[in-house]
């Protein structure tokens, strides 16, 4: 098994770029999410989805869209890059109440 | 509001000297409480899921417990390997969020 697949690994964006964030996982998880890691401050919630063609925002949200259109695939689309947007992001994915299901993460700089 | 307090934000041990790491929880109610392990450049990997107040899970050298308002983890004779960020999050009843502390860095000298 796979597990949950995110890509890429390192990506590198100019200020106002818009990019898609990868992450697929192959465990047949209903839950999938997206945090973002920064020093001193853990893992945030960015946006969740509980199924196919449900989604719904997190703790911080602004800057960031989701879809959820199959099972397996759950994509993070940045809109306009900032530089607070640089961040190390997770992916992750889980049965609803187990636990959760990690991505390798992708390290994101927006100069 | 649902929060998630880790302490102490970082441990250092020699080889073999054991000790707890603390989690405390604000939850308006529990669904269940996990551990994870975090390497440097990698993602959380999960260790624990506790469910109620009294549980106790073991692994190795790490050994979970849980009251209704806070969970240790406690470390037996650590060795360097065991150095790693440990997270701890907690799912509430009302929704399917996990919410996670900051974490207690911990490094284990030979």
């Amino acid at each position: 098994n796979a597990g949950v697949t995110q890509t890429p690994k390192f990506q590198v964006l100019k200020t106002g770029q818009s990019m898609t964030l990868q992450c697929a996982q192959d465990m047949n998880h209903e839950y999938m999410s997206w945090y973002r890691q920064d020093p001193g401050m853990g893992l945030r919630l960015i946006h969740y989805s509980v199924g196919a063609g449900i989604t719904d925002q997190g703790e911080v949200p602004n800057g960031y869209n989701v879809s959820r259109s199959t099972t397996e695939d759950f994509p993070l689309r940045l809109l306009s890059a900032a530089p607070s947007q640089t961040s190390v992001y997770f992916c992750a994915s889980s049965f609803l109440g187990g636990e959760a299901f990690f991505g390798q993460g992708t390290r994101l700089t927006v100069v | 509001e649902d929060q998630v307090t880790q302490s102490p934000e970082a441990l250092r041990l020699q080889e073999g000297e054991s000790s707890s790491l603390n989690c405390s929880y604000t939850v308006s109610g529990l669904r269940g409480l996990f551990w994870y392990r975090q390497d440097p450049g990698k993602g959380p990997e999960f260790l624990f899921t506790l469910y109620s107040a009294g549980e106790e899970k073991e692994k190795e050298r790490l050994k979970a417990t849980l009251t209704k308002k806070e969970s240790f983890l406690h470390i037996t004779a650590p060795k360097p390997e065991d150095s790693a960020t440990y997270l701890c999050a907690v799912q509430a009843t009302t929704g399917n969020q996990f919410y996670f502390g900051t974490g207690t860095s911990l490094t284990v000298i030979p």
